[in-house]
């Protein structure tokens, strides 16, 4: 079975700290893909990024990077320099062969930045 | 590209009444759409998967007849919320698959929020 685990439920830090969003996966799939979705209280998911489990190279995207370990079976997402417009909850997700590639999702973290 | 939009973004609606959802997908044609429900503070709950031309394939624990699904072309498909009560009061929201990306990806629309009085 498949299963995504964001342990942290509600994270505050003030605007400028840096902040990791924790991601944790089960799978038995060995093709499978990893995706973090941003939902600001508009209610709109955005994407933020979506990595296949043949790629474990890190990513870079601004303020934004990602951290994908295959051994802790981890997909950690850290915003450098917070803003008050990182405010939002945040899903970690997983879609594989297991699960016919639906998406199955963690439980949001809120994330909250203090100006 | 890959837009998908929904109608309408917000609905009250009386206990009793029926209330439709579209989901339409923009600039790409999609095979299979999925349907989800969210309540405050939670994560997404899928509710069903239809693939364009036949029924859909519901969840555990989703009535069928409560929440008719239907994906009648490549670009539309429409959540009825039948005889809605106010434990329906949730926010909806639907994706599509394009069925020329690879990937798996699901383009999700903006969603929809429902009240019921």
């Amino acid at each position: 079975a498949q299963k995504v685990t964001q342990a942290q439920t509600e994270i505050s830090v003030v605007e400028k700290e840096d902040v990791t969003l924790d991601c944790v996966y089960e799978t038995r799939d060995t093709t499978y893909y990893l995706f973090w979705y941003k939902q600001p209280p508009s209610g709109e998911l955005v994407f933020l990024i979506r990595r296949n489990s043949f790629d474990e190279q890190n990513e870079i995207s601004g303020r934004y990077s990602w951290n994908f370990q295959k051994s802790t079976s981890s997909f950690n997402f850290t915003i450098t320099a917070s803003q008050v417009v990182d405010s939002a909850v945040y899903f970690c997700a997983l879609s594989g062969m297991d699960s016919n590639y639906q998406l199955i999702w963690g439980a949001g973290t809120k994330l909250i930045i203090k100006p | 590209g890959a837009v998908v939009s929904q109608h309408p973004s917000w609905v009250i609606c009386k206990s009793g009444t029926s209330v439709k959802i579209e989901c339409r997908s923009l600039d790409f044609q999609a095979t299979t759409m999925f349907w989800y429900r969210q309540f405050p503070k939670q994560s997404l709950m899928l509710m069903a998967t239809s693939n364009e031309g036949s029924k859909a394939t519901y969840e555990q624990g989703v009535e069928k007849d409560k929440f008719l699904i239907n994906h009648a072309s490549l670009t539309l498909s429409t959540l009825t919320v039948t005889s809605a009560h106010p434990e329906d009061s949730s926010f909806y929201i639907c994706s599509a698959r394009d069925r020329t990306k690879t990937g798996y990806e699901q383009y999700f629309g903006p969603g929809t929020r429902l009240t019921v009085t």
